[in-house]
């Protein structure tokens, strides 16, 4: 069975500075998607950025980056120039691509704070 | 182009009720999956449906819980005789296929509590 750990319960971060967020995860397929959600008190769940896991390069979305590691199953997120409006919970998920459906694996989740 | 609509937003309940959430999918897609997210925890997968077919309910505690959707109308989750442990957000997502590189679109979630 797939299993996503994000091990930083809480993290906490300056007005303008980076943060990264770790994930790694546990999987014997080959083929499959990563994404990192976030979750603003709101409750939605936002799409932050994708990655294939075909593709050695690093998916990138303005201020959010991540950093895959394939062999390592490390799939950590990179948030530069930090805003308050990043302040939320994150999700790290997996997805294996296959056509039994689009279901995803999310870690714990780790709780973002943006100090003014 | 309305995303994913779930209703209730909030629900209360007494123990021995029944609960009904309801999601519509977006426009275009036929793929629904049921999340629950228990407090301070991440989104746990229970079913996902496709019009009129269960496709796959792993995530389904086996007693009180049933989800449907029908060919007409929006899928609902349903639990019966409720108990506190069932309090959580239960989120809806839909996706227009299975498989591929599309994302799953998320609903803002309906927050059942037991009293």
């Amino acid at each position: 069975a797939q299993t996503v750990t994000q091990s930083q319960p809480e993290m906490s971060v300056q007005e303008a500075e980076t943060v990264t967020l770790s994930c790694t995860y546990d999987t014997s397929e080959s083929d499959y998607y990563l994404f990192w959600y976030k979750q603003p008190p709101s409750r939605q769940m936002i799409l932050v950025i994708r990655q294939e896991a075909y593709k050695q390069q690093n998916a990138t979305e303005n201020r959010f980056s991540v950093n895959f590691q394939k062999a390592a199953k490390s799939f950590s997120l990179k948030i530069s120039d930090s805003q308050l409006g990043d302040a939320a919970m994150y999700f790290c998920a997996y997805r294996v691509n296959n056509n039994a459906g689009n279901m995803l694996t999310f870690g714990g989740g780790t709780r973002l704070m943006v100090k003014p | 182009n309305a995303g994913v609509m779930q209703n209730p937003r909030h629900l209360v309940r007494r123990r021995g009720q029944e609960a009904r959430l309801r999601c519509s999918p977006m426009k275009g897609h036929s793929h629904v999956y049921w999340y629950r997210q228990l407090p301070e925890e991440g989104l746990k997968f229970m079913v996902y449906l496709q019009k009129e077919n269960i496709i796959d309910e792993s995530g389904m505690p086996k007693e009180r819980f049933s989800a449907e959707f029908p060919k007409e109308g929006p899928s609902i989750l349903r639990i019966q005789q409720v108990v506190r442990g069932d309090s959580a957000a239960y989120f809806c997502a839909s996706s227009p296929r299975s498989s591929g590189a599309n994302v799953l679109t998320f609903g803002a979630g309906s927050r059942l509590t037991v009293l």
